[in-house]
């Protein structure tokens, strides 16, 4: 049940743009982004809640395809304080308030 | 500063002993929420409140861990008889009551079991 994330690790240069995925196998209600660094706790980025949406934060933004039970982060122009591990947390219809977290996505943006 | 709080940051105990992890939300959130995270995984769903009801415990949640949350405050997780397994970062994250709101993460609790 848990999301499947990919890939699971990313190296960009400063200025390169970057896609990440997580996919589920569950109808989904929402997916939770979050960002954490070596650490420290997950920070939220976005969340997605309906088919198709698409939110942005800075030059990060991502979109939820409802049909697909996917959504995608896109990191453009990416900075130095890009880098971390991302997470999607999932929330399935009737199925609680809890959050299913995939196994991150590592990112390494490099000067 | 995500306005979560979580005391202590760190605690190194000894097989068998207990230990006990505090939480605070953000005040004017009701649902509160407890998470375990090893390294290089995302963070696993324990147990959730809303207010002071505890409303879904996970099967990871074994009979040594025990949650309260007395008047729909902070909330407490308990682990009796450490083991060197539950040895993990602790996350408690907190969220209003809607459904459009996300959960906030306080900056957890790393427990080491020796």
């Amino acid at each position: 049940q848990q999301p499947v994330q990919s890939p699971q690790a990313v190296i960009l240069r400063e200025g390169e743009d970057a896609v990440i995925n997580c996919s589920s196998s569950k109808a989904l209600y929402s997916v939770h982004w979050y960002r954490q660094k070596h650490g420290e706790a997950p920070i939220f980025l976005m969340i997605l809640l309906k088919g198709g949406e698409q939110k942005g934060h800075d030059k990060i933004s991502a979109s939820f395809n409802e049909k697909k039970q996917q959504s995608s982060l896109y990191l453009t122009a990416s900075q130095l304080s890009y880098s971390g591990t991302y997470f999607c947390g999932t929330e399935i219809k009737a199925a609680g308030n809890k959050l299913t977290f995939g196994g991150g996505t590592r990112v390494l943006v490099k000067p | 500063d995500t306005g979560v709080s979580q005391d202590p940051r760190h605690k190194i105990t000894k097989r068998g002993q207990n230990v006990t992890f505090r939480c605070d939300p953000i005040s004017e959130h009701n649902r509160l929420y407890w998470y375990r995270q090893t390294l290089g995984q995302g963070p696993e769903f324990l147990t959730y409140f809303q207010n002071e009801a505890q409303l879904e415990k996970s099967r990871l949640l074994s009979d040594r861990f025990s949650a309260e949350r007395p008047k729909g405050s902070f909330s407490t997780l308990e682990i009796q008889r450490t083991e060197q397994g539950d040895s993990a970062m602790y996350l408690c994250a907190s969220r209003r009551g809607l459904s459009t709101d996300t959960q906030y993460f306080g900056p957890g609790t790393r427990l080491t079991v020796l």
